[in-house]
């Protein structure tokens, strides 16, 4: 079955470093997407991307973030000097239809 | 602000018992509500889209139906057994189409 991969699994980063979370969604797919969950809270939206370029971003999704697709297959989130409240769980996501597959989440620790 | 509602928030049950959950969502502008689970730190697990009306979708022991009128959906687990323990997440989305809008979600923990 097609997956969405996600790396790194597992982060630990000082404050104010940057960071890049990479995804590969499945090939076909057409809309990407990020998703974070803070510990404890709900899974929020971040970002939406189509057509090489944002199609919709949240409040969340200020300028310390950014996403790509550099190559046509990698999608990455930037987060340019991270704080200590972006720990979290990231979700990359890809969909073609109404369905939505989801990474295995990257765990980003800010100390 | 698209607000989805889940209850309850989490559920204790005995192996064997059945239960429920619901999904309250807008009533305006459906597209599709999504039912997921979730163990934590893994990828949330598509249980079922349901797009009309009326929809009644089964998995197993687990089955979901849907009333787009008046904004719910519930989720019902025959027979719940100990691997059934997971968060379970309903997810509207709008005719926009342009992202899910999540609920809070169920977290249910089965006994042996």
């Amino acid at each position: 079955e097609p997956e969405v991969t996600q790396t790194p699994s597992h982060q630990v980063t000082q404050m104010g470093q940057e960071v890049i979370l990479r995804c590969v969604p499945i090939s076909n797919h057409l809309y990407f997407y990020w998703y974070r969950q803070i510990l404890g809270q709900k899974v929020e939206f971040l970002v939406s991307f189509y057509n090489n370029e944002i199609s919709e971003k949240s409040e969340i999704f200020d300028d310390q973030f950014s996403v790509e697709r550099p190559d046509g297959s990698n999608f990455t989130l930037k987060i340019r000097s991270t704080k200590l409240e972006d720990s979290a769980m990231y979700f990359c996501a890809s969909s073609v239809l109404s369905t939505i597959y989801f990474g295995e989440g990257s765990w980003l620790t800010v100390v | 602000i698209l607000n989805v509602e889940q209850s309850p928030q989490s559920l204790h049950v005995q192996e064997g018992d059945s239960t429920n959950f619901t999904c309250s969502f807008p009533s305006s502008n459906f597209y599709a509500l999504h039912w997921y689970r979730w163990e934590t730190a893994k990828s949330p697990e598509a249980l079922f889209v349901m797009t009309l009306n009326g929809d009644e979708k089964k998995k197993g022991r687990i089955s979901a139906t849907l009333n787009t009128k008046e904004g719910y959906s519930y989720l019902y687990i025959k027979g719940s057994q100990p691997e059934d323990s997971a968060t379970y997440l309903c997810a509207f989305v709008n005719t926009g189409f342009q992202k899910l809008v999540f609920g809070t979600g169920t977290r249910l923990l089965v006994s042996p």
